[in-house]
Formats: structure tokens, C-alpha cells, sequence
């Protein structure tokens, strides 16, 4: 089945230092891949997509890329701010058929704290 | 507006006692999904439906029911709760017309749970 691994967190940086979460995936079928940001009690917000591969995703400074050899699409932002304290999914949908189509499979999250 | 509906946002009840959380989308999508999210785990699927009347069990769907009579109605009834489901419910839609896995999938705000 499909599966999502993400790099353990918690995650602590300054603010203006350089994110990288790393995101790699297994699928059976031709994802597309996602990274979603969950604000402290806020519900869930699309941050980027990626629906093929060398594809590649932006979003308020984050970017990730579609990378089918290495089945990675990890999540990147050259200068995080306070602001972007949060936890972060990243996520895959297949279109192969049977029960997972449609279906959104999630990593575990990765909590990111950005400190002044 | 898009948007995906849950009720109630948070609710504190006791082992036993059922309770329906609603889900309702304004967008006409044939697939809606419940999950489940909790720390370490990531979202995991408790059931999911592709239309009326066809619902099926995702990864998680013991202690769950669902039904589908309405396009635009998915509730998550929890026959007789336990704490071990005390979590952060999602309701999440997309559409599925044209078999594409990057249709945007739209989430609700989150219903937080807790069972006493």
C-alpha cells in the first residue's frame, strides 16, 4: 500500500536559518503529492502541490519538487520566520483505482518552531 | 464560497454515550472522507464515501459508522465512544470527475474530541 515518511521532528530554528523537511514516499500508482501546514488550533491548509514528476510546488516562500528516482519531495524555504511556526504534512493521493483512490495518505508531521 | 462544514467543534463527552459529528460540503463533490488526527501519527482514514450510498472503511474504522444519503452529508456517528477516540476529527472533500489525483481535497476546520 502507499505509504508517507517523514523526518522526525521536532524541528527548532532561528528565524531567517534555512528549512528543509524531508519527505519520501512509496506508491503504487502515479501520485501527485502534497504539503499541508497546520497552524497552532487551526485545521488543515494546502501549502503546495505537485500532481507529476520534476514538477515542482511554491507557496509563500516554501517549494518542494517532484523527484520520481528518488521518490522524494521534500519541503524547503530559504528563510523561515516566527510565523511559519507550525506542524507540517506531507501527503500523497494516487489515481491507481481500487480503495486508496481518492484517498489523501499522510505522513506523521513534522512540528516546526522558528524562535525570534 | 468552497467549503467543507463540521459540527460541533469541540465537544468533552462520556464513554458510552453516541455522538454524531456532521460534515457538510457546498461543492457537489462525490468523495468525502472522515480522519483521524493524532500526535506522532499523522491523519490516518476512518472511512470515506464516493457517492451516495457508497461508503467503504478506511485504515481506522473501528468504533466508527457513517452514512451517505445526501450528496453534500457525511456524519461520523460514534455508537458508543471510548476515550482511546479522543482526537482531532477532519471531514475532507474533493471531486472526483475526470480521475485526477490532484483535484484539491478541502478540508473542515477539525472537530476536537475528547471522551471522559
Amino acid at each position: 500500500g502507499n505509504s508517507v515518511t517523514q523526518m522526525e521532528g521536532p524541528v527548532t530554528l532561528s528565524e531567517e536559518a534555512f528549512l528543509t523537511i524531508n519527505c519520501t514516499y512509496t506508491a503504487t500508482g502515479y501520485p501527485s503529492l502534497f504539503w499541508y501546514v497546520q497552524y497552532p488550533g487551526e485545521g488543515l491548509q494546502l501549502l503546495l502541490k505537485a500532481t507529476k514528476a520534476d514538477d515542482k510546488g511554491s507557496n509563500k516562500g516554501f517549494e518542494a519538487t517532484y523527484r520520481k528516482e528518488t521518490t522524494s519531495f521534500h519541503l524547503e524555504k530559504g528563510s523561515v520566520q516566527v510565523s511559519d511556526s507550525a506542524v507540517y504534512f506531507c501527503a500523497l493521493s494516487d489515481n491507481a483505482g481500487g480503495t486508496s483512490y481518492g484517498k489523501l495518505t499522510f505522513g506523521q508531521g513534522t512540528i516546526l518552531t522558528v524562535h525570534p | 464560497e468552497a467549503q467543507v462544514t463540521q459540527n460541533p467543534r469541540y465537544l468533552i463527552t462520556v464513554t458510552g454515550k453516541k455522538l454524531t459529528v456532521t460534515c457538510s460540503q457546498n461543492m457537489n463533490h462525490e468523495y468525502m472522507s472522515w480522519y483521524r488526527q493524532d500526535p506522532g501519527l499523522g491523519l490516518r482514514q476512518i472511512y470515506y464515501s464516493m457517492n451516495v450510498e457508497v461508503t467503504d472503511k478506511g485504515d481506522v474504522p473501528e468504533g466508527y459508522k457513517v452514512s451517505r444519503k445526501e450528496k453534500r452529508n457525511f456524519p461520523l456517528i460514534l455508537e458508543s465512544p471510548s476515550p482511546n477516540q479522543t482526537s482531532l476529527y477532519f471531514c475532507a472533500s474533493r471531486r472526483l470527475a475526470g480521475g485526477r489525483s490532484g483535484n484539491t481535497i478541502y478540508f473542515g476546520e477539525g472537530s476536537w474530541l475528547t471522551v471522559v
